[in-house]
């Protein structure tokens, strides 16, 4: 079965530290990955996403994410959080079905920074 | 980057009565938006895949009586939950991607927080 597991609930940083939200999935074929982040009472705001090519892939508001084939990991990063980061974030991976396809998202993970 | 829309953001009904959702993408055509059912423990649920100009498909367990969806142009699909009730309150999102490219990223409305009394 595809999927994508969010191991944490909630991530506590303090501002100004290096912050990690883990993402891990597990589809047929090659995977295309996706973070969004979530503000309160929003729709879901595109991040960035690795599709092939280098693994580092760079995103907006200076995150970035590595794919590491062989854990099947996608993690989340940011070298200095700001307060303002604090909110919902989706791991999402596409998964093909019948020829046909679609999203699956991870559970969340809550982003806290603190000042 | 692209803009999708959804209208109503808010709407209180009476159990029993309909509620339609729209979702619109602004500058783009989509054949494809997905509807989505987030629930207050913050997991995003795909509830059905509408596509322009055909029935949508739907996830297992979601009744599609219930949630009848129709996407009649390249920019706008719409969500009817009839004869909602209280366990339909919930806060439902559509997205869509643009290019055509199932390797593009979705593009969110900002949700419909749906309130049956």
């Amino acid at each position: 079965a595809q999927s994508v597991a969010q191991p944490e609930d909630q991530v506590n940083v303090a501002e100004g530290n290096p912050l990690t939200v883990k993402c891990t999935y597990s589809v047929s074929g090659n995977p295309y990955l996706f973070w969004y982040v979530q503000y309160p009472n929003r729709g879901l705001q595109f991040l960035l996403k690795y599709i092939t090519g280098d693994n580092l892939v760079k995103g907006s508001y200076g995150f970035e994410a590595e794919f590491n084939k062989s854990q099947t990991s996608f993690h989340l990063k940011k070298p200095s959080a700001l307060v303002s980061d604090s909110a919902l974030y989706f791991c999402a991976v596409r998964a093909t079905t019948s020829g046909t396809y679609k999203y699956i998202f991870g559970t969340g993970t809550r982003l806290k920074v603190l000042a | 980057g692209a803009v999708v829309s959804q209208h109503p953001s808010r709407v209180i009904c009476k159990s029993g009565t309909s509620v339609k959702i729209e979702c619109r993408s602004l500058d783009f055509q989509a054949t494809t938006m997905f509807w989505y059912r987030q629930f207050p423990k913050k997991s995003l649920m795909l509830m059905a895949t509408s596509n322009e100009g055909s029935k949508a498909t739907y996830e297992q367990g979601v009744e599609k009586d219930k949630f009848l969806i129709n996407h009649a142009s390249l920019t706008l699909s719409t969500l009817t939950v009839t004869s909602a009730h209280p366990e339909d309150s919930s806060f439902y999102i559509c997205s869509g991607g643009h290019g055509g490219g199932a390797y593009n990223e979705q593009f969110f409305g900002p949700g419909t927080r749906l309130t049956v009394l």
